[in-house]
């Protein structure tokens, strides 16, 4: 079983729905919780962190956890085309520096 | 926020010859770096951990003679491909967090992509 999963996509979605990322991780002692957004070619930009059990929002966008499914996930309202690119889970588990990462969800945003 | 520096964003070099790659925090000292290779259409995959004024930590099957790592300070960690051959042609990114901030997520540099020929 891999640490991080995700849901390798392509996620399609049209401009201005919600678009929703699923992650799942295995190591229970998990902590920290990440989104990382990749454009092709270039590095992960860091866009959401939680670390407790619920939401969090920021703008469009809305992280969720629920540590007893030991589920993450990312939601993005009004999506728009420059939402297109792959999104990365990524996992800290507590006591250790190393972030695990999952693979990524490759979303596009249709105009 | 935390700002990572890395440099060169892209780099062409011959068979058998070496490249360094250098990775600054910028506004922040970080005891750890973390160098990942990503080939195309792939995920990033952890290649070592550059700690602070000790010997870096290889994950699985990366060749640390290969690949050396130097953390000299607390905001510049180097990686050297030693010996290039086309097979290391990949993007090349580190990564890094403030000290002493745990829950903090990590920083990537921009990335040096590397060719090969």
């Amino acid at each position: 079983q891999k640490e991080v999963e995700q849901n390798s996509g392509p996620l399609s979605v049209p401009e201005g729905a919600i678009a929703s990322l699923n992650c799942t991780y295995s190591d229970r002692v998990s902590q920290s919780f990440f989104w990382y957004r990749q454009y092709s070619g270039k590095s992960p930009e860091l866009i959401m962190s939680i670390y407790s059990n619920g939401d969090k929002e920021d703008g469009r966008f809305t992280a969720q956890l629920n540590k007893a499914s030991q589920y993450v996930s990312l939601l993005i309202r009004d999506s728009q085309p420059s939402d297109s690119a792959t999104y990365l889970c990524a996992v800290n588990s507590g006591g250790y520096q190393k972030v695990t990462f999952g693979t990524g969800t490759k979303l596009q945003v249709i105009p | 926020g935390a700002v990572v520096s890395q440099h060169p964003s892209r780099v062409i070099c011959k068979s058998g010859t070496s490249v360094k790659i250098e990775c600054r925090s910028l506004d922040f000292q970080a005891t750890t770096m973390f160098w990942y290779r990503q080939f195309p259409k792939q995920s990033l995959m952890l290649m070592a951990t550059s700690n602070e004024g000790s010997k870096a930590t290889y994950e699985q099957g990366v060749e640390k003679d290969k690949f050396l790592i130097n953390h000299a300070s607390l905001t510049l960690s180097t990686l050297t491909v030693t010996s290039a051959h086309p097979e290391d042609s990949s993007f090349y990114i580190c990564s890094a967090r403030e000290s002493g901030k745990a829950n903090y997520g990590y920083t990537f540099g921009s990335g040096t992509r590397l060719t090969v020929v």
